[in-house]
């Protein structure tokens, strides 16, 4: 399976700010998705990024919020924009290839609170 | 009718016993039922999955049975190690499409030693 890294691991923000997190893939993939995993909860789907193409926000999402990037495939960025507390959660990437387009494998996520 | 509804919330079991965590859903359309594992301060890890046309899948001491008729499917973990305990997600998709799961609201397990 591909080896996924995010940057930043974590990190602590003032609210009004903005953060660019990064998903960095070892090979060419695909499919990349990005959740939100709020503390002790389960994933939710913000939206699904494919190169080449505007990224598929899922309902309650945003792209004035949060903008996505995917200029090559193996990389791709979500942007947190103007954030307040509600916004501190997990992030995660996950990637899917043309191998099996079900089977996700998820990066280890980027802790973000918001201040 | 996109939700997944998981059971128990949380789970505490012996060494070298059964845990067994059940999922439900609504969409027919689902065919592609993976369940995660995850570990604190990690991301979700692939655990196994399953599809329809299948009734019992097994890797290790894992294995998902699935009742398509009762659109339910469940995760057994045998001889339950403290090395297991976690938090557990089934997910459901669509073979088609977005491929985009939707995920159970997770399971946390602690096996005793």
């Amino acid at each position: 399976s591909a080896v996924i890294s995010q940057k930043p691991s974590r990190d602590i923000c003032q609210r009004g700010t903005s953060l660019t997190i990064q998903c960095q893939v070892d090979s060419q993939v695909t499919m990349m998705f990005w959740y939100r995993q709020q503390p002790g909860q389960s994933l939710t789907l913000i939206a699904t990024a494919n190169q080449g193409s505007e990224a598929t926000y899922e309902s309650g999402f945003v792209i004035d919020k949060f903008p996505i990037s995917r200029p090559n495939l193996t990389f791709s960025t979500l942007t947190v924009s103007n954030m307040s507390p509600e916004d501190s959660s997990i992030y995660l990437c996950s990637v899917a290839d043309s191998g099996s387009y079900n089977e996700q494998f998820f990066g280890p996520g980027t802790r973000l609170t918001v201040l | 009718q996109q939700q997944v509804k998981q059971s128990p919330q949380s789970l505490i079991v012996q060494k070298g016993g059964i845990s067994i965590i059940n999922c439900a859903y609504e969409n027919t359309a689902f065919d592609y039922f993976p369940w995660y594992q995850q570990f604190p301060g990690k991301g979700p890890a692939l655990l196994i999955a399953i599809r329809p046309d299948v009734s019992e899948k097994k890797e290790g001491r894992f294995t998902i049975s699935f009742n398509k008729s009762a659109k339910q499917f469940s995760l057994h973990i045998m001889d339950s190690q403290p090395g297991d305990s976690a938090t557990y997600f089934c997910a459901a998709s669509i073979s088609s499409g977005t491929y985009k799961y939707i995920f159970g609201t997770g399971t946390r397990l602690k096996v005793l030693a």
